[in-house]
């Protein structure tokens, strides 16, 4: 019950295009959804983050879909770029308890 | 504003060694959570520190200990180091009951040989 579960494991898009990752959770106690994103050999970077009673968040060229009946959140990457290569994790937690991270998404945008 | 420091960088021990690993917080946080991320997966939590107390464990060892200082910096110790304890070990602080974000570190990469 602690899992979430992101897919896809590797994704490859053109510059330009919207990049969507997915990720379920069956913890319905978690009330906190956070986008990372990191690049090698550093520390993972917030992104952006969303609580269950949205459904959507925006902030910049970046969106969170979220689905509380279904227990899935998403990210999709507008307009994405080159220096947008990078992995991108996404996590839950029960208020600032521990991140449940997902297994990480591998993301590559060719110029 | 100064983000939430690591050190060392790096570090490379041989297996049966202990190895101490520091962290100080983002300015203005009290909270310190400290987690493992083995190569190509996601950071799995050890254990997280508020008010020089351990408030929640996750699935790691007593090998596994850690400290915190009264100006909220953080250690994070292992004993009888493994060759699979190699990893990127990740600081992160917060702000209890104020925020539920999680700012990380840059890391440590420890190499056991």
């Amino acid at each position: 019950q602690q899992q979430v579960k992101q897919s896809p494991q590797s994704l490859i898009v053109q510059k330009g295009g919207i990049p969507i990752i997915n990720c379920a959770y069956e913890n319905t106690a978690f009330d906190y959804f956070p986008w990372y994103q990191q690049f090698p050999g550093k520390g993972p970077a917030l992104l952006i983050a969303i609580r269950p009673d949205v459904s959507e968040k925006k902030e910049g060229r970046f969106t969170i879909s979220f689905n509380k009946s279904a227990k899935q959140f998403s990210l999709h990457i507008m307009d994405s770029q080159p220096g947008d290569s990078a992995t991108y994790f996404c996590a839950a937690s029960k208020g600032a308890q521990k991140l449940v991270f997902g297994q990480g998404t591998r993301l590559t945008i060719n110029p | 504003d100064a983000g939430v420091t690591q050190s060392p960088t790096h570090l490379i021990k041989t297996r049966g060694q202990q190895v101490t690993l520091r962290c100080s917080p983002k300015s203005g946080h009290d909270t310190v959570s400290w987690y493992q991320q083995a190569l190509g997966q996601g950071p799995q939590f050890i254990f997280q520190y508020y008010e020089e107390e351990e408030r929640q464990r996750g699935n790691f060892p007593d090998r596994f200990s850690g400290h915190q200082f009264p100006n909220y910096s953080s250690e994070l110790n292992v004993n009888a180091l493994l060759l699979g304890d190699s990893a990127l070990y990740l600081c992160a602080s917060s702000t209890q009951g104020y925020t539920d974000t999680q700012y990380f570190g840059p890391g440590t990469r420890l190499t056991v040989l």
